[in-house]
């Protein structure tokens, strides 16, 4: 059973608009939160985290939402650029991200159309 | 080393045929983890090191996987008697000290069992 869920496989977005993606998980232990960033043949890049005592958390273009009743989070890119294309990923940990193992979501495949 | 080094990039295997997976980290990096990534799947995680034991190996699918780690430094992820199950993208990341939020990734090794 997956414990954090990316439920869009794909995304498409117009360059210069938003993107928004989505991600939600099940285990309420998971205390911190983190997006990684995929380019074909390359590994996963961090992008952003979030920990459990804040709702949310930006820099720059990227902006994470966290919403702990809900379970869920949510990854804002404004405005979106051509190099954004990539496959993100959503990750959770439950050690306040001191240790240990993330639990990844399956991913997001972001298109942004110039 | 400036990355996290794999190698090989690409390894393709006979079935049954044992196979061994590099993984440089980071130098200093005290913590090391295992990641495989299935076609369609989201990274799931195998092993984690801090330093040369594996306090973490829940995620090791069979007894026929076994990692280990000499020198506090490189890493070989083993597989004896490799199915078709077994091809995946295997993902090593290192970090400073065990934090999720300081993983580094390499780019992976594609595993391919015939």
């Amino acid at each position: 059973d997956q414990q954090v869920k990316q439920n869009s496989p794909s995304l498409s977005v117009q360059e210069g608009r938003i993107s928004i993606l989505n991600c939600d998980y099940t285990n309420s232990m998971f205390d911190y939160f983190l997006w990684y960033k995929k380019y074909p043949a390359e590994g996963p890049t961090f992008l952003i985290s979030i920990s459990s005592i804040k709702d949310k958390n930006e820099d720059g273009r990227f902006t994470v939402f966290l919403n702990k009743s809900a379970k869920h989070l949510s990854l804002h890119i404004v405005p979106s650029q051509p190099g954004d294309s990539a496959v993100y990923f959503c990750a959770a940990s439950g050690r306040g991200g001191s240790q240990g193992n993330l639990i990844f979501g399956k991913g997001t495949k972001l298109s942004v159309k110039p | 080393g400036a990355g996290v080094s794999q190698s090989p990039s690409n390894k393709v295997t006979e079935k049954g045929k044992d196979v061994e997976l590099r993984c440089d980290p980071i130098s200093g990096h005290t913590a090391l983890y295992w990641y495989r990534q299935s076609l369609g799947q989201g990274l799931e995680f195998l092993i984690y090191f801090q330093g040369n034991s594996a306090p973490d190996k829940s995620g090791l699918p069979s007894d026929r996987f076994s990692a280990e780690r000499t020198g506090g430094s490189v890493s070989t992820l083993t597989i004896q008697r490799t199915q078709q199950e077994d091809s995946a993208v295997y993902l090593c990341a290192s970090s400073p000290t065990g934090g999720v939020g300081g993983y580094t990734f390499g780019s992976g090794t594609r595993l391919t069992v015939v």
